[in-house]
């Protein structure tokens, strides 16, 4: 089946340590997103990435990296630096054309001890 | 920079009802307008994918209309069922290359009650 899957589901951070939260899909799809979700908000695009080894900034990308190693892999590390990173955060890949509908997976929740 | 607000941000309706989602942006230069679901605790499904160059499109009992001239877009839900309570969020994208940056309203929570 295709899709993108996203782990862990739950995800614990102690203070100024740096998590990775990982995103994979086979899609075979070309661009892949990051967002972070709060509480009765939309989402936020975080970082997002067109091919391999290539990626930008989105409205909130302090505290936040990534990498685009492989197409099928798109990992978010939350770093010590992003102070308030208690969030659902969800990845989401799509392929260009008329239709570009992007696809989400099931999302990771961050909590802090 | 685009704004997207959807109003109500939560809704109750008995089993049955016929009812509309708004949602409106601040720019009208869209490429178009995606319709999402979201069940608690979950990612996002998509609904309904309008173009810029269309005023409606249609799944089921979902209806979709976008009027980019006044920066709106409905989604209508014939004979609402208590599997319909989700929040639906509309999104519109910012181009960028192959890669479309989408900015989303903080959706409608919508409670259909048996």
């Amino acid at each position: 089946d295709g899709g993108i899957t996203q782990s862990p589901k739950y995800l614990f951070r102690k203070e100024g340590q740096n998590v990775t939260l990982s995103c994979e899909q086979n899609l075979n799809h070309d661009a892949m997103y990051w967002y972070r979700q709060d509480p009765g908000q939309g989402l936020r695009l975080i970082y997002y990435s067109q091919i391999v080894n290539d990626f930008q900034k989105g409205d909130i990308a302090e505290g936040y990296s990534v990498s685009r190693e492989k197409k099928e892999s798109f990992p978010l590390t939350v770093t010590s630096a992003q102070k308030n990173p208690t969030a659902f955060y969800l990845c989401a890949s799509s392929i260009k054309g008329p239709q570009e509908t992007q696809y989400f997976g099931p999302g990771t929740r961050l909590l802090v001890l | 920079k685009q704004e997207v607000t959807q109003i109500p941000a939560a809704l109750s309706v008995p089993e049955g009802e016929n009812l509309v989602l708004n949602c409106s942006f601040t720019d009208s230069a869209i490429y178009n307008l995606q319709w999402f679901r979201q069940d608690p605790g979950k990612g996002l499904t998509s609904l309904l994918l309008i173009q810029s160059s269309q005023r409606e499109q249609t799944s089921g009992r979902l209806n979709a209309s976008l009027d980019k001239s006044s920066g709106r877009s409905t989604l209508y839900i014939a004979a609402s069922q208590p599997g319909d309570s989700a929040t639906y969020l509309c999104a519109v994208p910012i181009s960028s290359g192959s890669a479309r940056q989408l900015t989303f309203g903080s959706g409608t929570q919508l409670t259909v009650l048996p």
